[in-house]
């Protein structure tokens, strides 16, 4: 079963407009961490927003902030004042506790491709 | 300064061949990982070392076998290489800490490399 899921394959946005980029999720952990990169077509990953299971206050980093409804099981990304810059696939990730070890693997969507238009 | 650094960051290479991939991290995680993003821009988790111990082996061919020689280093070894191994391979660190810090974004946020995109023909 699919753990993470955005169901937007592709968006549009105009410059200067917010934009909401949705992601739901599925676990039974109860403490567990939510993740957001951005990958530009040049391909690298880059961080973008982090929101802890147990945060109370939705997390912000300068334009993007994450909508984190825990009993929804959702982790909406929303970019502010979009820029052409922000053109580029975004993934929503979970990170996931792997019993009895210290590593923590995360389970990525398979991503909304983010358009932002003139 | 490079965090995570990968090469090659082309590969191009004839089905049938050994290649291997190399990663080094300098930001002194304990955990480092190989995840593939195929044609669709899936990304999947491949593996992940700690204290040179392989911690999570998905179900991944074992023509794949990741190397550790130590903390900063995870190369990725392929055997007999297939078409349906083209995809691009990310390199990831993230230091992992006990239950007591495991909420903290600081040790859960993963460094990703710049990635290397293989092509097989």
């Amino acid at each position: 079963a699919q753990k993470i899921t955005q169901t937007q394959p592709g968006m549009f946005v105009q410059e200067k407009e917010a934009v909401t980029l949705d992601c739901t999720y599925d676990t039974s952990d109860q403490s567990y961490g939510l993740f957001w990169y951005k990958q530009p077509s040049s391909g690298e990953m880059i961080f973008l927003i982090y929101q802890g299971s147990y945060d109370e206050q939705n997390a912000t980093e300068g334009r993007y902030s994450l909508n984190f409804q825990k009993a929804r099981k959702s982790a909406n990304l929303v970019i502010s004042a979009s820029q052409l810059g922000d053109s580029a696939m975004y993934f929503c990730a979970m990170r996931e506790v792997h019993s009895g070890a210290g590593s923590y693997q995360l389970t990525f969507g398979k991503g909304t491709k983010l358009s932002v238009i003139p | 300064d490079t965090a995570v650094s990968q090469t090659p960051k082309y590969l191009v290479t004839q089905m049938g061949n050994d290649k291997s991939i190399k990663c080094e991290q300098n930001l002194g995680h304990d955990t480092m990982y190989w995840y593939k993003q195929d044609s669709k821009k899936f990304l999947k988790i491949m593996f992940s070392y700690n204290n040179k111990e392989l911690i999570i082996n998905e179900t991944v061919p074992n023509r794949f076998s990741p190397k550790s020689p130590d903390k900063a280093h995870l190369n990725l070894h392929i055997n007999s290489l297939e078409l349906g191994d083209s995809a691009v391979y990310f390199c990831a660190s993230s230091q992992v800490v006990g239950l007591a810090g495991v909420l903290k974004r600081s040790y859960n946020e993963q460094f990703f490399g710049p990635g290397t995109r293989l092509t097989v023909l």
